[in-house]
């Protein structure tokens, strides 16, 4: 039973363009929520995180959006550059016990010049 | 600099030939994660440690061991490597609940 699911494996978008990586879940006892990316031969690094208590979190070029009821949250990557093709890895974990993350299979982006 | 260091970032084993991957942290983080990542799957939870205390997936196989003698260092030994067993592990760290985890590069296991 896939609890987080990533339902694109791929997404090509032109460079300067708007990226949306889409996750949706399953289990409502999730409750924080957090993007990773990686590259090749490289460990997944740290993107954005999202409470559940929040329906958006900005960093920069990186907007995070959680709708509950609809249990989806989205990556929106504005403008997009060479440098963020890399696999993104949705990942969801509750707050109470052990904090263990339950990871998407994730989305192999690819920004296009 | 790297902050979660594994190693090696290879390794080749022989079928049923005992194997121990290592990850160490320079963090001082006192939880510590090691996930199997299967080709195009996503990272899957194998064990974590808080503190000194292991918590083991119910899943996951009795062949799959961990140790952490300290803070800094956890050791995930395989027992008796399968075919089924070639993976990317990786090891992340954490501090205390409701954190971010910082994942190391990952030791990807080919077994022969």
């Amino acid at each position: 039973d896939q609890q987080v699911k990533q339902n694109s494996p791929s997404l090509s978008v032109q460079e300067g363009r708007i990226s949306i990586l889409n996750c949706d879940y399953t289990n409502s006892m999730f409750d924080y929520f957090l993007w990773y990316k990686k590259y090749p031969a490289e460990g997944p690094t740290f993107l954005i995180s999202i409470s559940s208590i929040k329906d958006k979190n900005e960093d920069g070029r990186f907007t995070v959006f959680l709708n509950k009821s609809a249990k989806h949250l989205s990556l929106h990557i504005v403008p997009s550059q060479p440098g963020d093709s890399a696999v993104y890895f949705c990942a969801a974990s509750a707050q109470q016990g052990a904090q263990k993350l339950v990871f998407g299979q994730g989305t192999r982006l690819t920004i296009n010049p | 600099d790297a902050m979660v260091i594994q190693n090696p970032r290879y390794q080749v084993t022989q079928f049923g030939k005992p194997v121990t991957l290592s990850c160490s942290q320079t963090l001082n983080h006192n939880v510590m994660y090691w996930y199997q990542q299967k080709s195009s799957q996503a990272p899957k939870l194998l064990f974590h440690y808080y503190d000194k205390d292991f918590n083991n997936e119910a899943d996951t196989p009795d062949n799959f061991q961990s140790r952490r003698p300290n803070t800094s260092f956890c050791f995930l030994d395989i027992r008796s490597p399968g075919l089924g067993d070639a993976a990317m592990y990786l090891c992340a760290v954490q501090r205390g609940a409701g954190n971010i985890q910082y994942f190391g590069a990952g030791t990807r296991l080919s077994v022969l």
